[in-house]
């Protein structure tokens, strides 16, 4: 069971510089995320996708696009990247508690870690 | 919008002695609560949830939270902490959008030292 994955796990860039965090998810779930991780700040969202073909914004958007390709698909893109956006991000997948068999929880990605230079 | 506040940043603890990590939430409605537990360089491993029902909820590794809705809180207790357990441990509510998307706030997380 492969869960969630992204790729790469590790990555360093420099200033302005372009870049793209893959995930994919094998539980069929409709709503997937993206945080960001920081010392002291705990997870915070980017951006997520409630089901395929929609996005929005999370609470730290700025800096950031993303892409839900398909049902499986999230990514996230980096345009320029700033040393602000050195962090850990994690991409994770939920089926909510509404629908049958959703039990709330989201299930994480083991991360990228990014250092922007 | 909902909110969680973890009180304590870095708890130290004795290998053998109970633990109690204390979790305050912010939210209207009946809350969806989880407890996560990070080891270093690792994702994050659901330790237990809340939804509804019995207050006192068991989770993996030994763990229990217990919800009270009149103090607004979801701690986790252990009864006797193991080495194994030193990790940082994050708090999380989740909620419904207005437009029906569903969404996990989650606290700045309590780090875990054990003392052997």
């Amino acid at each position: 069971n492969a869960g969630v994955t992204q790729t790469p796990k590790f990555q360093v860039l420099k200033t302005g510089q372009s870049m793209t965090l893959q995930c994919a998810q094998d539980m069929n779930h409709n709503s997937m995320y993206w945080y960001r991780q920081d010392p002291g700040m705990g997870l915070r969202l980017i951006y997520y996708s409630a089901s395929e073909g929609t996005t929005d914004k999370g609470e730290v958007p700025n800096g950031y696009n993303v892409s839900r390709l398909n049902k499986r698909e999230f990514s996230l893109r980096l345009e320029s990247a700033a040393p602000s956006q050195t962090s850990v991000y994690f991409c994770a997948s939920s089926e909510g508690v509404k629908l049958a068999g959703g039990t709330g929880e989201l299930f994480f990605g083991e991360g990228s870690r990014l250092t922007v230079l | 919008a909902q909110s969680v506040t973890q009180p304590d940043i870095h708890i130290t603890v004795s290998e053998g002695a109970s633990l109690e990590l204390r979790c305050n939430y912010s939210y209207g409605a009946t809350p969806y609560l989880f407890w996560y537990v990070q080891s270093p360089g690792q994702g994050l491993q659901l330790l237990l949830k809340y939804f509804s029902g019995d207050t006192l909820v068991q989770g993996i590794k030994g763990f229990e939270a217990e919800f009270k809705r009149s103090q607004s809180s979801f701690n986790l207790r252990k009864p006797s902490v193991h080495w194994s357990d030193a990790a940082e441990y994050f708090c999380a509510v989740g909620a419904y959008s207005g437009a029906g998307s569903y969404q996990l706030t989650f606290g700045k997380g309590t780090k875990l030292s054990v003392i052997p």
